[in-house]
């Protein structure tokens, strides 16, 4: 158990909908990522958030927005979804805004598969 | 649960064989690198890593080799066991160069160990 919880851990919905993506990261980390991980392009990092601040943007599609809240926990939202949507969200955590924590490690929450219809 | 299903290379071994695992990567700026393991429906999970001022560190039955001359890294787990099996992904970052540290994955080898 990595400490990282996210929910829904799964999640069937229909194009042209929104859903929203929810992650705690472990007790004590800062930065929270998220990460889709679909069957042509592997784990693409999205959007990572530093203690509420946005901190680093990736392959995010403008559809979707994520923030993180006072208490640490982040939601990733995806609207106006599209087939291609269909994925695996994972939500990780470090302790400081630089990346991976001293010891190496972003840990992983077990993930939101996201299957659109 | 499972994987997403990926079209990825797939590495067979013998149980108690010894795994190599490559992984080219991409940018020649990566400072840091490391291995994640990841289980049929499960999170990425951290095995090993190294900065780019080595070129070899090993630890519980792996060890990670950096040969950032034609840029690449190999994970080798000696004495490979059925709960090795999992898609093994490098990554790599920029986490001293000033940057976000945001790791940037590659495509992934799946491991099939044989009983």
């Amino acid at each position: 158990d990595s400490g990282v919880t996210q929910t829904p851990k799964h999640l069937i919905t229909a194009t042209g909908q929104r859903v929203t993506l929810r992650c705690s990261p472990r007790s004590g980390d800062l930065s929270v990522y998220w990460y889709q991980q679909s069957l042509d392009q592997g784990l693409q990092f999205l959007i990572q958030y530093y203690n509420g601040e946005e901190r680093a943007k990736g392959n995010i599609l403008e559809r979707f927005s994520a923030q993180q809240f006072p208490d640490l926990h982040s939601e990733l939202n995806l609207s106006s979804l599209e087939l291609g949507d269909s994925a695996l969200y994972f939500c990780a955590s470090s302790v400081g805004a630089g990346g991976p924590s001293p010891t190496g490690e972003l840990f992983f929450g077990e993930g939101s598969r996201l299957t659109v219809l | 649960g499972e994987n997403v299903g990926l079209h990825l290379p797939t590495l067979s071994v013998q149980e108690g064989d010894n795994s190599i695992i490559n992984c080219a990567y991409s940018n020649s700026a990566s400072d840091y690198f490391i291995w994640y393991k990841q289980e049929s429906g499960k999170g990425p999970q951290f095995i090993i890593d190294i900065r780019s001022n080595m070129d070899k560190r090993q630890g519980q039955r792996v060890t990670v080799l950096l040969n950032k001359t034609v840029k690449h890294l190999s994970l080798q787990i000696a004495a490979t066991q059925p709960g090795d099996s999992a898609v093994y992904f490098c990554a790599e970052t920029r986490h001293y160069g000033g940057s976000q540290g945001n790791l940037i994955f590659g495509k992934g080898t799946k491991l099939s160990v044989k009983p």
